[in-house]
């Protein structure tokens, strides 16, 4: 298995809602990484998990709420986001934290805030 | 923070030309990435490069590591449609741990 699976690959929800993105691995790496592009930008860094700890937070406002149960899963938990939100949320994934062999990106999950 | 200048920004090109891109940096890279996404995916990983002047091929794909370690090429040789995208660069550097930095992207568009 050499991917990243994110779902839902679509969502849209009310600026009271509360959601939460999920990603997947199967390749035995200990990063795991979300981040937030928006249209025809490059991906920006959010989060950074290595062996299931929080490494880095790229200042992301507490309505992003990362959490990483284990070494497989990555979530993203949403409450009280803005229209501003609205964006292609990717998860990736690294042997270890520093990319060595190149970060996988999964498709992602278009979120909608509305 | 690093920014990572790509160009060109777009190209335009007919079915079996040959397409390059670059990436420059007033900075030195240890690791140099080449992603392409495309419309609704997430960006999938073209070539891995990690040493000073290594040059690596994945089909009709050639990337290189310039020697100063500031610089990488794309080459694209005998374009398809199907190669239509946006390629990103993508470079690590030993001061920002696991932050990648990318450039701002190529949008490419091949016409058959």
């Amino acid at each position: 298995d050499t991917e990243v699976t994110q779902t839902p690959k679509h969502l849209v929800m009310g600026m009271t809602n509360k959601k939460s993105l999920k990603c997947e691995q199967h390749m035995g790496h200990r990063a795991m990484y979300w981040y937030k592009q928006k249209a025809k930008k490059p991906p920006e860094l959010m989060f950074v998990y290595s062996y299931e700890k929080l490494s880095i937070n790229e200042s992301v406002p507490s309505r992003f709420s990362p959490e990483c149960p284990n070494s497989s899963l990555l979530n993203l938990h949403l409450h009280a986001l803005q229209p501003e939100d609205s964006a292609l949320y990717l998860c990736a994934s690294s042997r270890k934290e520093g990319g060595a062999g190149g970060y996988t990106f999964g498709s992602g999950t278009r979120l909608t805030v509305v | 923070g690093q920014q990572l200048n790509q160009s060109p920004q777009s190209m335009f090109i007919q079915e079996g030309e040959d397409v390059s891109m670059n990436c420059t940096s007033s900075s030195i890279f240890n690791t140099w990435l080449w992603y392409k996404q495309e419309p609704g995916e997430g960006p999938v990983l073209l070539i891995a490069l990690y040493k000073a002047g290594e040059l690596t091929s994945n089909g009709r794909l050639t990337a290189q590591f310039g020697i100063t370690r500031k610089d990488s090429f794309l080459n694209i040789s005998a374009s398809i449609p199907s190669d239509v995208g946006i390629y990103f660069c993508a470079g690590l550097q030993e001061t920002s741990g696991s932050r990648l930095t990318f450039g701002e992207g190529t949008q490419l568009t091949v016409n058959p």
